[in-house]
C-alpha cells in the first residue's frame, strides 16, 4: 500500500527566504506525482505535475523535483512571500496501467511566510 | 469559469437527513473524480469515474454513499442517513485520460473543484 509523507508538517519562515518541502513515497512504481496549494477552507490547485521520466518542473518561483528511486520529491519556492502562506500537498498516481487511478495524498505541510 | 464546479460550497445538516452534491468537471474532461478530505489530513479517494462507468469505490465508500454520472458529464454524491463522522470536505477532480485498452498516456494532471463542506449536527 502506497504511503505518503511531508515533513515538516508546519513551517514559518521570513518573507524573502528560499525555502524547500519534502515529500517521500514508499512505492516507487508510480506514474507520476502532483504538488498542490490549498488555502483553508478551499479547495486544491495544481501548482506542478511530474511524470515519472521526468527529474524536475518549473513554474514561475516554484521548482519541483523527482526522485523516483529514492521516493522522493521536493517543492522549492524561491523569494517567499506571504500570498505563498498555504498548506501544500503532494500526490503520487500508480503505475502506468489503468485499474488503480486514485491519487495517494500527504497531510501536507502548513508554510506561513512571515512579513 | 472553466474549472471544476461543485455545489453547494457548504451544507449544514442534521444527523439522518439525506444529501447530495453535484460536481460540474472541466467539459472535456472523461474522468471525474471523488474525494473526502476531514482537517488536517490529506484528501483520501472515495471513487472514480470513466464517461458514465463507475470503475472504482474505496472501502470509505459504505452503503449510505452512492455515486452518479449518468451521461458522462455532471456527477453527484448522495449520503443517505448521514452520520456526525460524515463531517468533513467533499471534493471534486476531474481529468483528461487518454489511451488505448490498458496504457494510459498524457500527464493525467487532476483539476479540483472548490469542494462542499458538509456539517452533520
Amino acid at each position: 500500500k502506497q504511503e505518503v509523507t511531508q515533513i515538516p508538517a508546519a513551517l514559518s519562515v521570513p518573507e524573502g527566504e528560499n525555502l524547500v518541502l519534502n515529500c517521500s513515497f514508499t512505492d516507487s512504481a508510480i506514474y507520476n506525482l502532483q504538488w498542490f496549494r490549498q488555502d483553508p477552507g478551499k479547495g486544491l490547485t495544481s501548482l506542478l505535475l511530474i511524470q515519472s521520466s521526468q527529474r524536475e518542473q518549473t513554474s514561475g518561483r516554484l521548482n519541483a523535483s523527482l526522485d523516483k528511486s529514492s521516493g522522493r520529491s521536493t517543492l522549492y519556492i524561491a523569494a517567499s512571500q506571504p500570498g505563498d502562506s498555504a498548506t501544500y500537498l503532494c500526490a503520487v498516481r500508480p503505475g502506468a496501467n489503468f485499474g488503480n487511478e486514485k491519487l495517494t495524498f500527504g497531510t501536507g505541510t502548513r508554510l506561513t511566510i512571515i512579513p | 469559469d472553466t474549472g471544476v464546479s461543485q455545489n453547494p460550497r457548504h451544507k449544514i445538516t442534521k444527523r439522518g437527513q439525506n444529501v447530495t452534491f453535484r460536481c460540474d468537471p472541466i467539459s472535456e474532461h472523461n474522468r471525474l473524480y471523488w474525494y473526502r478530505q476531514t482537517l488536517g489530513q490529506g484528501p483520501e479517494f472515495l471513487t472514480y469515474f470513466q464517461n458514465e462507468a463507475q470503475l472504482e469505490k474505496s472501502r470509505l465508500l459504505s452503503d449510505r454513499f452512492s455515486a452518479e454520472r449518468p451521461k458522462g458529464s455532471f456527477s453527484t454524491l448522495e449520503i443517505q442517513r448521514t452520520e456526525q463522522g460524515d463531517s468533513a470536505m467533499y471534493l471534486c477532480a476531474s481529468s483528461l485520460a487518454r489511451g488505448g485498452a490498458v496504457r494510459r498516456q498524457g500527464n493525467t494532471e487532476a483539476f479540483f473543484g472548490q469542494g462542499t463542506r458538509l456539517t452533520v449536527v
